[in-house]
């Protein structure tokens, strides 16, 4: 069974603070995103990687930060936490698109609260 | 705006009957996907349907697309209180990026 896991459901930090999220996926897919999810906005990509070591912005990168070493395994950084970051963080991923789009796997969603 | 655009934001219906939402979008596409999120959760592949289709079926599910409109509807027949989720649509937002719609907000009342 295919899973894409990350590290907390729901998670609490204080203004300032440096936060880690991570995302876990075992299907050998090249493709990892992050994306934050708003009432009224919907999904926002916040940054993506497809493949080891590479990253690409999103719509909404600013305050993020990314990091993927390792192909399985890809990890959003709010360097400064602010009270604006409270919101559902997904995490996804997909084999590399050869001609179109490819089904993404979401994993469960980290709900962070900023005070 | 976005480049999938949901239409309704929410819908209500009663279980049995036919729940209908769309998704324009603005670019050309090689296809488009629709997925499902229950409350508080990641979502859910449901079904795709390439450029060169017009209908595709899965289950109680029905997909069109209208490329000349560029537009594209999920129907789900005899719904179920399960089918309470949003559902969203997706479709190619630059290389290897994937643009999602606000998404419709489904009721399905027992």
């Amino acid at each position: 069974d295919v899973k894409v896991t990350q590290s907390s459901r729901y998670l609490v930090k204080r203004t300032g603070e440096k936060v880690f999220l991570e995302c876990v996926q075992d299907m050998d897919h090249e493709n990892m995103f992050w994306y934050r999810q708003d009432p009224g906005l919907g999904l926002r990509l916040i940054y993506f990687s497809y493949d080891v070591k590479m990253k690409e912005k999103g719509d909404i990168p600013e305050g993020y930060s990314v990091s993927r070493e390792k192909k399985e395994r890809f990890s959003l950084i709010l360097e400064s936490a602010s009270t604006n970051q409270t919101s559902m963080y997904l995490c996804a991923s997909s084999f590399k698109w050869t001609g179109g789009l490819n089904e993404q796997f979401f994993g469960p969603g980290t709900r962070l609260t900023v005070l | 705006s976005q480049q999938g655009e949901e239409d309704p934001q929410a819908l209500s219906i009663q279980e049995g009957e036919n729940a209908t939402m769309n998704c324009s979008y603005k670019t050309s596409i090689n296809n488009l996907q629709w997925y499902r999120q229950n409350s508080g959760r990641g979502l859910v592949h449901l079904i795709l349907i390439r450029s060169n289709e017009r209908e595709k079926h899965s289950g109680r599910l029905r997909v069109t697309l209208d490329t000349s409109k560029k537009s594209s509807s999920l129907l789900i027949t005899a719904s179920r209180a399960a089918d309470t989720a949003s559902y969203f649509c997706a479709t190619r937002g630059g290389y290897q990026k994937v643009t999602f719609g606000i998404g419709t907000k489904l009721q399905v009342i027992p």
